[in-house]
């Protein structure tokens, strides 16, 4: 199994740009997470899916953050507009069961 | 303030010395309580899960404990390896409350 796949693994965009991250889950697995890692707030839960439905987005920052999972193989991660404080490296990670597992991440910079 | 803290924020040891990282946590009750290595350019991969009746668990090298009554949980890496040197968090799964995590340097 190729793990859970994340794209772009980094992305450099001006402030205003509209940003979209990709989540390829683990295959058979029925709940996706979202995640944002930065030096000062550490790993903070975003949003998560299960069976592609949105079940808690309330670590959502802003109405400029949006997420959504159009099928069990799938889910996006959208900013816009997007903002320099928004630089981060993003987490996606899948689970069935309560194990979760990583996928590699996406550096975010915002100039 | 974050409702689970962890200590100490950086340690590094010796190739083959042992060493106990400690989170304590406010959050209560909780679902289940974690342990993560991240390693520097990557995402966390997960060491123990214990629920909340849980006293220890071990994987390998890693064993977590767990005091509910203290609210304290520990990760003690015993014979540790340079490739032990990563990130540890400690995860405390109710509504999924991260410690900042403590960095391991393992030197030769």
């Amino acid at each position: 199994d190729a793990g859970v796949i994340q794209s772009p693994r980094h992305e450099v965009t001006e402030m205003g740009q509209e940003v979209t991250l990709r989540c390829k889950p683990i295959s058979g697995h029925n709940s996706l997470f979202w995640y944002r890692q930065t030096m000062m707030r550490g790993l903070e839960l975003l949003i998560y899916f299960n069976n592609n439905v949105p079940i808690d987005d309330s670590g959502m920052p802003e109405d400029r953050f949006s997420a959504k999972m159009p099928n069990a193989s799938f889910s996006t991660l959208k900013i816009q507009p997007s903002e320099p404080r928004d630089s981060a490296v993003y987490f996606c990670a899948s689970s069935y069961g309560p194990e979760q597992y990583f996928g590699p991440g996406t550096r975010l910079t915002v100039t | 303030k974050n409702q689970v803290e962890q200590s100490p924020q950086s340690l590094i040891i010796l190739e083959g010395k042992n060493c106990t990282l400690q989170c304590n946590y406010t959050v209560s009750p909780f679902s289940n309580l974690r342990w993560y290595k991240q390693d520097t350019g990557r995402g966390p991969v997960s060491l123990t899960i214990m629920t909340f009746s849980e006293n220890t668990k071990s994987n390998g090298r890693y064993t977590a404990t767990l005091d509910a009554d203290t609210k304290q949980s520990s990760l003690h890496i015993t014979a540790s390896q340079l490739s032990d040197s990563a990130s540890y968090i400690c995860v405390v799964h109710n509504d999924m409350r991260f410690g900042a995590g403590t960095r391991l340097t393992v030197k030769p």
